[in-house]
């Protein structure tokens, strides 16, 4: 069964602070894609980003930045010098490619507020 | 627009009444998912679509839940006997394949009174 942590219910900082968002997720597939969701105050959910287990280059969009780690079954999200419009639920999500369930498990969101 | 259109924005109804919950998804997507989202919660899988197959329906929760897509497009979610507990925000989901990103739509706010 696929299993999504996001252990830090809520993070504050204040504006321009550096906040890492921590995912660790559980599967048996080999083959299976990871998630971040971002859902603002207006309850929509946004794609960030979308990245196959295969592919552990890290990667970096903007103030935006990704750390897959295979080893230890990690996906965290780092927001760079973070503005109030950051404020939101994050959401990380596992879909397996190989079993016959093809939907997206969440993790329970990391509400993240940042204070100007 | 070019999104997920879920309506009705928002739904009252009386503990014991069947609803129903509409979702157009992206034109041209195959895949379409149904999600919950009680408060404070993170998102529970309900049902997933995908093109002709018979669809994934592990996540509904009793069943007082149905779901369908017409057409491999336009679906619905029924929730018969409505309880309270079926408060929550319902959101639909497409992509264009099976793993790839999924748009969601603003939800359908059901408050079961």
């Amino acid at each position: 069964a696929q299993k999504v942590t996001q252990a830090q219910t809520e993070i504050s900082v204040v504006e321009k602070e550096d906040v890492t968002l921590d995912c660790v997720y559980e599967t048996r597939d080999t083959t299976y894609y990871l998630f971040w969701y971002k859902q603002p105050p207006s309850g929509e959910l946004v794609f960030l980003i979308r990245r196959n287990s295969f592919d552990e280059q890290n990667e970096i969009s903007g103030r935006y930045s990704w750390n897959f780690q295979k080893s230890t079954s990690s996906f965290n999200f780092t927001i760079t010098a973070s503005q109030v419009v950051d404020s939101a639920v994050y959401f990380c999500a596992l879909s397996e490619a190989g079993g016959s369930a093809r939907q997206l498990t969440f993790g329970s969101g990391t509400q993240l507020t940042v204070l100007p | 627009g070019a999104g997920v259109s879920q309506s009705p924005s928002n739904k009252v109804t009386e503990k014991g009444k069947d609803v129903e919950l509409r979702c157009d998804p992206i034109s041209g997507h195959t895949a379409l998912y149904w999600y919950r989202q009680s408060l404070g919660q993170g998102l529970e899988f309900l049902i997933y679509f995908q093109g002709n197959s018979a669809p994934d329906k592990s996540g509904l929760p009793s069943d007082r839940f149905s779901a369908e897509r017409t057409g491999g497009s336009v679906s619905t979610l029924t929730i018969q006997r409505t309880q309270q507990e079926d408060s929550a925000v319902y959101l639909c989901a497409s992509s264009a394949r099976r793993t790839g990103e999924a748009f969601f739509g603003q939800g359908t706010r059901l408050t079961v009174v």
